[in-house]
């Protein structure tokens, strides 16, 4: 079945620069992914998406790449702020199997 | 914006004992899941719902669990004989079709704890 990974646990930034937080997936038919964040105590929020036809998807602030070659993901937020702290959890799509979320990265955003 | 939501936010139970856990999905989805996730560790699926009946489930949905959707609207998750190891926060969420374009929509959880 899919297994998908994060390359880190924790990330501290400092307010104002850019966070890149890192996603591998192991199912090369995995066909569609999603980036989440999960503020304390909620549930997981949508942020941004990308179908593996694309490999960028840029949002607000955000933007997305997808390497299918190597089955990695990211999530670049530009220009970090504190409300971004939380944790930001890929998860993916293998056809309509459910939807496969990762181990989570907690981002602290340094003021 | 349209919004899963969840009862109880925090239901505290003694192990033996059987919880329902309620969610009232967004009103026009017709795929409905539940999801677990254990202190600090990922989000797990547990269970998809689809067109009264499971379509899919996971080998944490044991026979201990059940999900109904009794009238409608509510779309419910049940503990027969709770376990210390059930202790976690508990996801429901929708989604208007499987294969998730624009991913699914969560609640905001109930934390079960079973002492």
């Amino acid at each position: 079945g899919e297994s998908v990974g994060l390359h880190l646990p924790t990330l501290s930034v400092q307010e104002g620069d850019n966070s890149i937080i890192n996603c591998a997936y192991s199912n090369s038919a995995s066909d569609y992914f999603i980036w989440y964040k999960q503020e304390s105590g909620k549930g997981p929020q949508f942020i941004i998406d990308i179908r593996s036809n694309m490999d960028k998807r840029q949002g607000q602030r955000v933007t997305v790449l997808l390497n299918k070659t190597v089955k990695h993901l990211s999530l670049q937020i530009a220009a970090t702020q504190p409300g971004d702290s939380a944790v930001y959890f890929c998860a993916v799509f293998s056809g309509n199997t459910p939807l496969v979320f990762g181990k989570g990265t907690r981002l602290s955003v340094i003021a | 914006e349209p919004e899963v939501t969840q009862t109880p936010s925090h239901q505290v139970t003694q192990m033996g004992q059987e919880v329902i856990l309620r969610c009232v999905p967004i009103s026009n989805h017709l795929y409905f899941y539940w999801y677990r996730q254990i202190l600090g560790q990922k989000v797990e699926f547990l269970v998809s719902f689809y067109n009264n009946e499971i379509s899919e489930k996971s080998e944490i949905f044991d026979d201990q669990f059940s999900v109904e959707r009794p009238d409608g609207s509510n779309f419910t998750l049940k503990i027969r004989s709770t376990k210390l190891e059930d202790s976690a926060m508990y996801f429901c969420a929708s989604a208007p079709q499987s294969g998730g374009m624009g991913g699914y929509t969560f609640g905001s959880g109930t934390r079960l704890t079973v002492v």
